[in-house]
């Protein structure tokens, strides 16, 4: 297993600003994603992060909005730049863990409220 | 590119009762599939998984799933539903065509009433 860790928890920003969520893992990993939740909805995912590559954003995230950085096999960050009220969300990390890649694990989100 | 549905976005069931959140499938291979559960203001927790094998899949918390290849389902299941059930859950399908990363559903609403 994995376990996962967020920092900050939650976090109230003014439009325009810009706030890097941090992720945490207690082992090492290759393939770390992050996603975006709207509270009660579904995840959608924002980009793949695999050490040693630049991330792999979906379509309709680009990078100069949500940079990431992917230092070491045990942590990632995710910037949300230039904030505006419809970034207000939960931000999520998840990784994959486990000898046959099956397990996917979460931490517990970053909870964003854009003013 | 692979995919899940979740068709019903509620589904309310009496303490005791039994209860079925639906999710069906679309995927270009062999599918990984993925039941998570979510408690308010809580991250996901995994519930089951279905690679391969038996199609009927035992998990946490008493759920279970089963895996139909020919109706692409693989809908979550519990015998006797509980009022602490009543949480937010997805399915989801793992892409190994794409990176590996997981696709949801939109997510079904449990509520147990007493």
């Amino acid at each position: 297993s994995a376990v996962i860790s967020q920092k900050p928890s939650r976090d109230i920003c003014q439009r325009g600003t810009s706030l890097t969520i941090q992720c945490q893992v207690d082992s090492q990993v290759t393939m770390m994603f992050w996603y975006r939740q709207q509270p009660g909805q579904s995840l959608t995912l924002i980009a793949t992060a695999n050490q040693g590559s630049e991330a792999t954003y979906e379509s309709g995230f680009v990078i100069d909005k949500f940079p990431i950085s992917r230092p070491n096999l045990t942590f990632s960050t995710l910037t949300v730049s230039n904030m505006s009220p419809e970034d207000s969300s939960i931000y999520l990390c998840s990784v994959l863990a486990g000898g046959s890649y099956n397990e996917q694990f979460f931490g517990p989100g970053t909870r964003l409220t854009v003013l | 590119a692979q995919s899940v549905a979740q068709p019903e976005d509620q589904v309310n069931v009496a303490e005791g009762n039994p209860l079925t959140v639906k999710c069906t499938y679309s995927v270009s291979g062999n599918p990984y599939l993925f039941w998570y559960v979510q408690y308010p203001n809580r991250g996901l927790q995994f519930l089951l998984k279905y690679i391969t094998g038996d199609n009927l899949v035992k998990g946490s918390y008493g759920f279970e799933a089963e895996f139909n290849k020919s109706q692409t389902s693989f809908h979550l299941k519990k015998p006797s539903a509980l009022v602490s059930d009543s949480a937010l859950y997805f399915c989801a399908v793992r892409d190994l065509a794409n990176n590996n990363d997981m696709r949801f559903g939109a997510g079904t609403r449990l509520t147990v009433k007493p």
